[in-house]
């Protein structure tokens, strides 16, 4: 399976600041995600990434709050805006297959005070 | 209503004896199944894909599935503490490659 890298592993950050998160896969991938898991929950798809066009985003999530790029088939960015405490969480990336099975990396740790 | 239930945990089961887990699934319209374990700390880990009715043995791990029931196990013999984790069912609906998570379940395995 792909090698999947984030960045930043882990941030505190000030509220009403932004801050974007890098996903960079090893090998060139149709399928990315974006997913949410807050602390005791289970993962939450916010967005799927979409190369070369505008990410499709889940009811509840909007792009002006999770814009997200997808500059090419091995990299993606997920920014969390105008962050709030609520936003703490950890932020996940997966790349899928043909056979719909996805793979994550390493999530990013983000507490907003 | 959740699209995909599993059975509330924690789930504490001695070391040697077999953990069972369920999950069930509101879309009948379902393709894929996945178990994925988590460890604390840690993202989630792929650990059985299914996409037919029966069984999957992969090692110490067996997937069953039932689609008429909506419906999905996975078994762990020979249960190690090694396997205390949370265990996350996904499934695949009708939209190319999105996955639903259930809520998980925790496992502890005791010595």
């Amino acid at each position: 399976s792909a090698v999947i890298s984030q960045k930043p592993s882990r941030d505190i950050c000030q509220r009403g600041t932004s801050l974007t998160i890098q996903c960079q896969v090893d090998s060139q991938v149709t399928m990315m995600f974006w997913y949410r898991q807050q602390p005791g929950q289970s993962l939450t798809l916010i967005a799927t990434a979409n190369q070369g066009s505008e990410a499709t985003y889940e009811s509840g999530f909007v792009i002006d709050k999770f814009p997200i790029s997808r500059p090419n088939l091995t990299f993606s960015t997920l920014t969390v805006s105008n962050m709030s405490p609520e936003d703490s969480s950890i932020y996940l990336c997966s790349v899928g297959n043909q056979g719909n099975e996805q793979f994550f990396g390493p999530g990013t740790r983000l507490t907003v005070l | 209503q959740k699209e995909v239930e599993q059975n509330s945990g924690p789930l504490s089961v001695p070391e040697g004896a077999i953990a069972s887990l369920n999950c069930t699934y509101s879309d009948r319209g379902s393709q894929s199944f996945f178990w994925y374990r988590q460890y604390s700390g840690k993202s989630p880990e792929l650990i059985m894909s299914i996409y037919s009715n029966g069984d999957k043995e992969d090692g110490r791990f067996t997937a069953q599935l039932n689609k008429a029931s909506q419906y999905v196990s996975l078994l762990i013999r020979d249960s190690q503490p090694s396997d205390s984790a949370t265990y996350l069912c996904a499934v695949g609906g009708t939209s190319y490659g999105k996955l639903t998570f259930g809520q998980g379940t925790i496992l502890t395995v005791h010595p």
